[in-house]
């Protein structure tokens, strides 16, 4: 199993400011993967962050608006930019621990953004 | 017409009942079926999965999958308070390392 930290775990934010979540686990995982969860709605992937290499995003999000850092494999950040009231959500980071893992996603507890 | 539905909820029984989730899907492909629990203010966490067709029995609970209906199901036996939560289905292809999450079913147990 893995353990996984966020900071922060909430915020309130201003309309067309930026944030920076930050995701810590505490040992060395190939993929780790950002999603943002509004209230009634399912768990919605935003991207896939693998160490050493671009993310890949979803359909519907793009790189500018959600930038993705993975400096090493036990660390990634998520930045929500120039946001605004839609962008409120949790958002929350999950990892595999291996290739034949994909089935067993382990999460963090989620950063509960609002965004006024 | 969303890949996955889930009936949100919330579902409200007594301590000791049987209760039963479900959820139906239109994409062929899945061959992965998963639950995934999620307490308030918690990340989810997986509860047990089951590859294709057939059931999968784990202390209290059963999951079960009929492919040619597309239906999955999450029976929980004896269910105690500290189940209560919201109860995620999800599913994958063979090919992808992508899950896709049902909305999540409110799941309260009355002591």
């Amino acid at each position: 199993s893995a353990v996984i930290s966020q900071k922060p775990s909430r915020d309130i934010c201003q309309r067309g400011t930026s944030l920076t979540i930050q995701c810590q686990v505490d040992s060395q995982v190939t993929m780790m993967f950002w999603y943002r969860q509004q209230p009634g709605q399912s768990l919605t992937l935003i991207a896939t962050a693998n160490q050493g290499s671009e993310a890949t995003y979803e359909s519907g999000f793009v790189i500018d608006k959600f930038p993705i850092s993975r400096p090493n494999l036990t660390f990634s950040t998520l930045t929500v930019s120039n946001m605004s009231p839609e962008d409120s959500s949790i958002y929350l980071c999950s990892v595999v621990s291996g290739v034949y893992s994909y089935n067993e996603q382990f999460f963090g507890p989620g950063t509960r953004l609002t965004v006024l | 017409q969303k890949e996955v539905e889930q009936d949100p909820g919330p579902l409200s029984v007594p301590e000791g009942a049987i209760v039963s989730l479900n959820c139906t899907y239109s994409n062929s492909a899945f061959q992965y079926f998963m639950w995934y629990r999620q307490y308030s203010r918690k990340g989810p966490e997986l509860l047990m999965y089951t590859y294709s067709s057939g059931n999968k029995e784990d202390g209290r609970f059963t999951a079960q999958v009929d492919k040619s209906s597309k239906y999955i199901s999450l029976f929980i036996r004896d269910s105690q308070p500290s189940d209560s939560a919201t109860y995620l289905c999800a599913m994958r292809d063979s090919s992808a390392s992508k899950i896709i999450f049902g909305s999540g079913t409110r799941l309260s147990i009355r002591p």
